[in-house]
């Protein structure tokens, strides 16, 4: 069965120090990958997706970047935090070539907090 | 381009109580939809998803949900809540996407906030 890891569960890290957020899919191969955050009152933001090796898109501009160096491993960076950038990040992912069919599997997530 | 809307984004009924959210969808083309539920400090869990098969579709925990192509709407009930129905839930719709690389981008409301008293 596929599982997806995600860590640290919890981060407090100061103003302008980086980050790097983990996420890894288990029992499948190249899934499609997905990073939201959820700030507070704000809903479920789409960061950034990846549909393979290499391949990302990004939704919306901000301080954040993603990669995807192996086929089931997702990372969430940022070379200087903001104090806007605290809030709940969520990998998902869901089965390669998915019609939207399928919906997405979520980890338990990464609650971030810039200090 | 798809979108749902989430009709209240805070819930309160008495433990015993019919549940009842909301959720409409815009979409050009047939929708998938889904609901999950999110307890705090966790991820997103599926609860149930309409995938063009039955209209009425049972989920976990009790709840289901009638997809109503004519009201657009897909709500979610349960008759009877318990303390352990209190949650964030979420309605998303796909936005299917055609070619070789396609795939199914969920679009998500604004989730709604369920509080359940005693």
């Amino acid at each position: 069965s596929q599982t997806i890891h995600q860590w640290p569960a919890t981060l407090v890290q100061p103003v302008g120090s980086p980050l790097s957020l983990e996420c890894t899919v288990e029992g499948t191969s190249n899934p499609n990958l997905y990073w939201y955050r959820q700030a507070a009152g704000r809903g479920l933001q789409l960061l950034f997706y990846s549909v393979g090796i290499g391949q990302i898109s990004s939704e919306v501009p901000q301080n954040l970047s993603a990669s995807r160096p192996q086929d089931r491993q997702f990372i969430l960076s940022s070379k200087k935090l903001l104090l806007s950038d605290s809030g709940f990040y969520l990998c998902a992912w869901s089965p390669p070539r998915d019609r939207g069919i399928y919906g997405y599997t979520f980890g338990s997530g990464t609650r971030l907090t810039v200090v | 381009a798809q979108s749902v809307t989430q009709l209240g984004s805070h819930v309160s009924v008495s433990e015993g109580a019919l549940v009842l959210l909301r959720c409409n969808y815009s979409s050009s083309v047939p929708p998938y939809l889904f609901w999950y539920v999110q307890y705090p400090n966790q991820g997103l869990q599926l609860l149930l998803k309409y995938t063009s098969a039955a209209t009425l579709v049972k989920g976990i925990n009790g709840f289901e949900a009638e997809f109503k192509k004519s009201e657009t709407s897909f709500h979610l009930t349960k008759p009877s809540a318990h303390m352990s129905d209190a949650a964030e839930y979420f309605c998303a719709v796909s936005e299917s996407k055609g070619g070789g690389t396609s795939y199914g981008k969920l679009t998500f409301g604004q989730g709604t906030i369920l509080t359940v008293h005693p």
